[in-house]
């Protein structure tokens, strides 16, 4: 089993929608969970981190189930500049501040 | 804002011979780590580097690779012998501790041929 899997998408969508990604990681002691984005031959940037109760930053929310190892980022009011591939990042072990990367999910918004 | 400097922007640099990719980390940060990513592939883990000691590496840091804070403040990746298959993106990344997640720079472009 992969340590981080993801849909590769891409996902395409309008403009406005809501899109919702989705992850799942093999490692139960894993304690720290991001999103981070990528736009094409760019770095990746932190969009948010994922914190078990959930948490929202403007139109993006995260959430955990760390029973079923899986975490979701739910974009609302998709914006052209939204495009770009999102990439669900876990750290590997409860005492590691290494981090394992998702091979990313892609976003398409259309006018 | 903060970030993190990595020179140069692209390489490009024959078989067999040796390259140094350069990063300056954000200045009160304390963890730093070289990531790769060959073209249409994930984000890899190469080396983490804490209190001027590797603290992990993966097993594609093998003994063609090594990593340096010469100054303090620069953190250097040197890749001794390349091979075609290190063409990548090379990304240094810093932390302050802590899992607030990292600070990536805007990578290394490094072309074997």
């Amino acid at each position: 089993r992969k340590e981080v899997e993801q849909d590769p998408g891409p996902f395409n969508v309008p403009e406005g929608a809501t899109v919702a990604f989705n992850c799942t990681y093999s490692n139960s002691a894993s304690q720290s969970f991001f999103w981070y984005r990528q736009d094409c031959r760019k770095e990746p940037k932190l969009l948010m981190s994922v914190y078990s109760s959930g948490n929202e930053d403007g139109r993006f929310t995260a959430q955990l189930n760390r029973a079923s190892q899986y975490i979701s980022l739910l974009i609302r009011d998709s914006k052209l500049s939204d495009s770009a591939t999102y990439l669900c990042v876990v750290n590997s072990r409860d005492s590691s501040y290494k981090l394992i990367f998702g091979s990313g999910t892609r976003l398409l918004v259309r006018p | 804002e903060p970030e993190v400097t990595q020179t140069p922007s692209h390489q490009v640099t024959q078989m067999g011979q040796e390259v140094i990719l350069r990063c300056v980390p954000i200045s009160n940060h304390l963890y730093f780590y070289w990531y790769r990513q060959i073209l249409g592939q994930k984000v890899e883990f190469l080396v983490s580097f804490y209190n001027n000691e590797i603290s992990e590496k993966s097993e594609i840091f093998d003994d063609q690779f090594s990593v340096e804070r010469p100054d303090g403040s620069n953190f250097t990746l040197k890749i001794r012998s390349t091979k075609l298959e290190d063409s990548a993106m090379y990304f240094c990344a810093s932390e302050a501790g802590g899992n607030y997640g990292y600070t990536f720079g805007s990578g290394t472009r490094l072309t074997v041929v």
